[in-house]
This record gives structure tokens, C-alpha cells and sequence, in this order.
């Protein structure tokens, strides 16, 4: 199975500031992801990173909130951006191996916005 | 949109107590995978099943994929205190990997 590596794990944001969550895998993947999963909630997928093109986003969810980048193979960006109290949750990425079709979880970033 | 009915929502048990969960849902699914998640981390793959029909092992936990391709179960055998968390089913359609996730199943073990 993959290793996923996230950046920084927890963090304390004011509101109206934007973070930035890397992810790092340490292997090539086909598909990365990236999951919200609000306090006592389950998990709802924000967007699908696309390598060297726009991120695939699902419902509810914008570029404007929340872009997305993909250099290569291996890592990617989530911002949130001009974040509000409501975007306190667990960020997660995600991630489908070139050899397996199952999807694994990177140990998540704990954000609080204040 | 589509959604996976997991039950129960939470479950109160005895230390070597056997432990059965269930996800249905009205769409049919090609994988079916449950995970674990414990307070600060994030969800850990236990079982993935991919036919129909199909029962898999992991330890002390069982896991089938429905015939009908609608429902899967998670069961544990005698519970342990470390088997406490939040279990997610997950389930994932042809032609892509947009994986679609129960609402989780709270297990708590008293020793």
C-alpha cells in the first residue's frame, strides 16, 4: 500500500486567511484525492487533483474556495481559502494506486478557524 | 444523490463480544471496502472486496459482499479494546473511483 504524508497535521487559522495542505506520496498513484470530513461526520469527497490540468470538483465545492494542484505523480495541494469558522473540519487526502484499485487515506490536517 | 445506509450508528459491547455492521443501499456497487478510523488519524483500509458473493478474512474480521451487489457486512469476532473506533463502508461504482461512504459505525468496548 501507499505511504501519504500530510502537511502540517493540525493547524489554528484566524478567519479570512487561507492554508495550504500538501500531500506526499511515496509512490506513483493514479488518482489523488481530496476528502472533507467535518466534526463527527463521515467523509465527503471536495475533488478529484488531476495531474497538469484543473482539479474535478463535486458538487458543492469550488476552485475559488478550494484550489487544487497536481505537479506530478506524487503530490498535491488543497488551499482553503478566506476561511470561515465552517471550514473547521478534517482535510483528507487520498489516494488510488497504478497497481490497485483501492483507495487509501492520508493520516488527514486537523484545521480550526477562529 | 446516492447514499449507503450503514447500521448501527453505534455499539455498546462487552470485551469478546462478536460485532456485526451492515451498509445497503438502493445502487449497485462493483467494491465494497470498510475502514477504521481512530480519534486523530485517518481511515485505514481493512477489508476491499470486488465480487459478488465474496467473503474475505482479516484477522478477526469478516467481511461479505452482497450477492445482489447492494449491501455488504463487517463482522468481528471477539472484540478487543483496541477494535474501538468509527468503521466506514465505502462503496465504489463502475468506470471510476468516486467512492461513496456510509455515515460510520461507533464501536465502543468496555473491557
Amino acid at each position: 500500500s501507499a505511504v501519504i504524508s500530510q502537511k502540517p497535521s493540525r493547524d489554528i487559522c484566524q478567519r479570512g486567511t487561507s492554508l495550504t495542505i500538501q500531500c506526499q506520496v511515496d509512490s506513483q498513484v493514479t488518482m489523488m484525492f481530496w476528502y472533507r470530513q467535518q466534526p463527527g461526520q463521515s467523509l465527503t469527497l471536495i475533488a478529484t487533483a488531476n495531474q497538469g490540468s484543473e482539479a474535478t470538483y463535486e458538487s458543492g465545492f469550488v476552485i475559488d474556495k478550494f484550489p487544487i494542484s497536481r505537479p506530478n505523480l506524487t503530490f498535491s495541494t488543497l488551499t482553503v481559502s478566506n476561511m470561515s469558522p465552517e471550514d473547521s473540519s478534517i482535510y483528507l487526502c487520498s489516494v488510488v494506486g497504478d497497481f490497485s484499485e483501492t483507495q487509501y487515506f492520508g493520516p488527514g490536517t486537523r484545521l480550526l478557524v477562529l | 444523490g446516492q447514499q449507503l445506509n450503514q447500521s448501527p450508528q453505534s455499539m455498546f459491547i462487552q470485551e469478546g463480544e462478536d460485532v456485526s455492521m451492515n451498509c445497503t443501499s438502493s445502487s449497485i456497487f462493483n467494491t465494497w471496502l470498510w475502514y477504521k478510523q481512530e480519534p486523530g488519524e485517518g481511515p485505514v483500509l481493512l477489508i476491499a472486496l470486488y465480487k459478488a458473493g465474496e467473503l474475505t478474512s482479516n484477522g478477526r474480521l469478516t467481511a461479505q459482499f452482497g450477492i445482489t451487489r447492494k449491501d455488504s457486512f463487517l463482522n468481528i469476532s471477539a472484540s478487543i479494546p483496541s477494535d474501538v473506533g468509527i468503521y466506514f463502508c465505502a462503496g465504489q461504482q463502475a468506470g471510476g473511483f468516486k467512492t461513496i461512504f456510509g455515515a460510520g459505525t461507533r464501536l465502543f468496548v468496555k473491557a
